[in-house]
């Protein structure tokens, strides 16, 4: 089964600074998929940014932009010019990318970030 | 607009009771999800269902039930043997199948038992 860890319960940046959330996972399968998912005050999932394992560059979604290392099994999200409406909780979560899994995703247990003026 | 909708927003239960939480989807998609949050837990998964009429146990399924009948709707009943059922529970949607297809949710449903 796989597993995924989000050692940072809270995290707090400064509006206009950068902070980078951690995840890590455990699966002992070649091809997957990576995801943070945002979860603001009114509890609403909304997917931030997503990653394909098979592909080595990282991917970036205006600011959000994530450190993947696949040997490290390590999938970072990094925010950039951080806003006051980037506070929320963040979710990592992994999905199989073999047949018959559906779209199933293991979440971690969440980093609430807080941002400050 | 396409999306997921969730109803109550609110539901309280009595203990012994069985509760049905409602999840409906417009955006045509094959398969659905239940998932429960807890604080410091993260989103566990219920139930999924990647067609209708069928369904699967997730990894904490025992205690609710599920039905999809249609494949817009995937209601969940959390029934009383359940024993911890206070909580928050979120519906999502997805495009069956291998492709990395984003899962869309619902704005949840907060279950408290009085």
């Amino acid at each position: 089964a796989q597993t995924v860890t989000q050692s940072q319960p809270e995290m707090s940046v400064q509006e206009a600074e950068t902070v980078t959330l951690s995840c890590t996972y455990d699966t002992s399968e070649s091809d997957y998929y990576l995801f943070w998912y945002k979860q603001p005050p009114s509890r609403q999932m909304i997917l931030v940014i997503r990653q394909e394992a098979y592909k080595q560059q990282n991917a970036t979604e205006n600011r959000f932009s994530v450190n993947f290392q696949k040997a490290a099994k390590s999938f970072s999200l990094k925010i950039s010019d951080s806003q006051l409406g980037d506070a929320a909780m963040y979710f990592c979560a992994y999905r199989s990318a073999f047949t018959g899994t559906a779209s199933k995703l293991t979440f971690g247990t969440g980093t609430r970030l807080q941002v400050t003026l | 607009d396409g999306g997921i909708t969730q109803s109550p927003k609110y539901l309280f239960r009595k203990e012994g009771q069985n509760v049905t939480l409602s999840c409906e989807q417009n955006l045509n998609h094959d398969a659905m999800y239940w998932y429960r949050q807890d604080p410091g837990q993260g989103l566990r998964l219920i139930y999924y269902s990647q067609i209708v009429n069928d369904f699967q146990k997730g990894d904490i399924a025992e205690g609710y039930s599920v039905s999809r009948e249609k494949k817009e709707s995937f209601p969940l009943t959390v029934t009383s043997a359940q024993k911890n059922p206070t909580a928050f529970y979120l519906c999502a949607s997805s495009i069956a199948g291998t492709e990395n297809t984003e899962a869309f949710f619902g704005q949840g449903t907060r279950l408290t038992v009085v």
